[in-house]
């Protein structure tokens, strides 16, 4: 199974500063047509998870423009420009491109 | 707006059956991937089960292969697991999910393993 694996676990952080998660995988994400099948999720306490971006970098709808992703191959980073406190919660990657699909163990984001 | 509202937790005994439900609103049904994933209390994220949108194709986690199924009804807009041979390590939040990218969530419902 391809490992994904995030850093930090936990992430304190301070309202109206930047943060931002790592998450590596343990093979390639990225299709032979070139997609690289990378999401993040956002799971604020006590809600299901909801997907935030796609594809490495794409913004699902609502989601607000400081949250960010980047990356490639294997290498992804999600940032929030300025933390607010509504973005406290647990955020995981997830990979989509290997059978089975794997998430990162999460990382909790605190003020 | 799609909703997925899931259905069908409760406690079991080890051994025993249950049979969730997802129900689909809001979306082509028929056109969609389907995803079943869970979370044990305090933990990460897990796929459990994918099934394809005509049920021709289905994939499930192999700690769970030979006890869980995963169907869908197309014509009612539906989604299930059933689950046998239920063990303490599968107790969790059950949620249904779109597509292969989980790009809408149900609410979840509980699975409680205990005798």
């Amino acid at each position: 199974d391809v490992v994904m694996t995030q850093s930090p676990l936990s992430l304190p952080v301070t309202l109206g500063q930047p943060a931002s998660i790592s998450c590596k995988s343990s093979q390639s994400l990225v299709h032979s047509d070139g997609t690289t099948f990378l999401n993040w999720f956002q799971q604020r306490p006590g809600q299901s998870p909801r997907r935030l971006l796609y594809k490495v970098s794409n913004r699902d709808s609502g989601v607000p423009d400081r949250f960010s992703g980047s990356g490639s191959g294997t290498d992804f980073t999600l940032r929030i420009s300025r933390v607010e406190a509504e973005d406290v919660g647990v955020y995981y990657c997830m990979q989509h491109k290997h059978w089975p699909r794997t998430f990162g163990q999460g990382t909790k984001v605190e003020i | 707006e799609v909703q997925l509202v899931e259905s069908g937790g409760g406690v079991v005994q080890p051994g025993g059956s249950l049979r969730l439900s997802c129900a689909v609103s809001g979306l082509t049904f028929s056109n969609h991937w389907m995803t079943w994933v869970r979370q044990a209390p305090g933990k990460g994220l897990e796929c459990v089960a994918n099934i394809k949108e005509d049920g021709s194709d289905k994939y499930i986690l192999d700690s769970v292969k030979g006890r869980f199924t995963i169907s869908r009804d197309n014509a009612k807009n539906s989604l299930s697991l059933h689950m046998d041979s239920l063990r303490a390590e599968d107790a969790a939040v059950y949620y249904c999910a779109t597509g292969l990218d989980l790009w809408a969530w149900g609410q979840g419902t509980p699975v409680a393993v205990s005798s």
